[in-house]
């Protein structure tokens, strides 16, 4: 599974607070993408990164930022959490430069009530 | 901007029988194609992919998906469905991004329901 951890797995949180995923993956990967699923839309990408401090939006990333301070770690957070961005949020890895078949981690289950 | 079409919400076999899922995409260029399984509760598994050569490509658990460009079609094809397959499958097309980034703009999904 190319080494990567979503943490938390599950988190429930209250509308307008922030919340903070992290992906942590230990193959030294350069890309790395955060996506959400929801029923019936498939997964959607909300940002991306390409290297340390390079990011790229995607098509769903109202309301979300990135960081990616070191390799090894890509964190999205939710400034100010909405009922809408209750989904499940997946971690992908695309493992070089040219193998474009994505590894992806088990997922976070979040719930903004 | 690329699309992925895959036409069947739910497709339910009996286990032993022949299956094949659609997938039909829509890109400018010449598509790199993907399908992927996600279990209940799990991520997505690569099933297979195609960028290039011979059209009728092999993947991993018994599944194969022939490109047909003149249908842009994609379809996920396996002979003999086992219990064990029950689960959303996804189609994906892909193009290039930012910084040699390759984003994959995936399907609504596929849900298999295999029967005994």
């Amino acid at each position: 599974d190319a080494g990567i951890t979503q943490s938390p797995r599950h988190k429930v949180t209250e509308t307008g607070t922030p919340v903070t995923l992290r992906c942590h993956q230990t193959e030294n990967h350069r890309y790395m993408y955060w996506y959400r699923q929801d029923p019936g839309h498939g997964l959607r990408l909300i940002h991306y990164s390409y290297g340390v401090k390079d990011t790229d939006k995607g098509e769903v990333s109202d309301g979300y930022s990135v960081s990616r301070s070191k390799t090894e770690d890509f964190l999205l957070t939710l400034e100010s959490a909405t009922s809408s961005q209750t989904s499940v949020y997946f971690c992908a890895v695309q493992p070089t430069e040219t193998n474009y078949g994505y590894t992806f981690g088990s997922g976070t289950r979040l719930t903004v009530v | 901007a690329q699309s992925v079409t895959q036409p069947d919400i739910h497709i339910t076999v009996s286990e032993g029988a022949s299956l094949e899922l659609r997938c039909n995409y829509s890109y400018g260029a010449t598509p790199y194609l993907f399908w992927y399984v996600q279990s209940p509760g799990q991520g997505l598994q690569l099933l297979l992919k195609y960028f290039s050569g011979d059209t009728l490509v092999q993947g991993i658990k018994g599944f194969e998906a022939e490109f047909k460009r003149s249908q842009s079609s994609f379809n996920l094809r396996k002979p003999s469905v086992h219990w064990s397959d029950a689960a959303e499958y996804f189609c994906a097309v892909g193009s290039r991004a930012s910084g040699g980034s390759y984003i994959p703009t995936f399907g609504r999904g596929t849900s298999l329901i295999v029967h005994p």
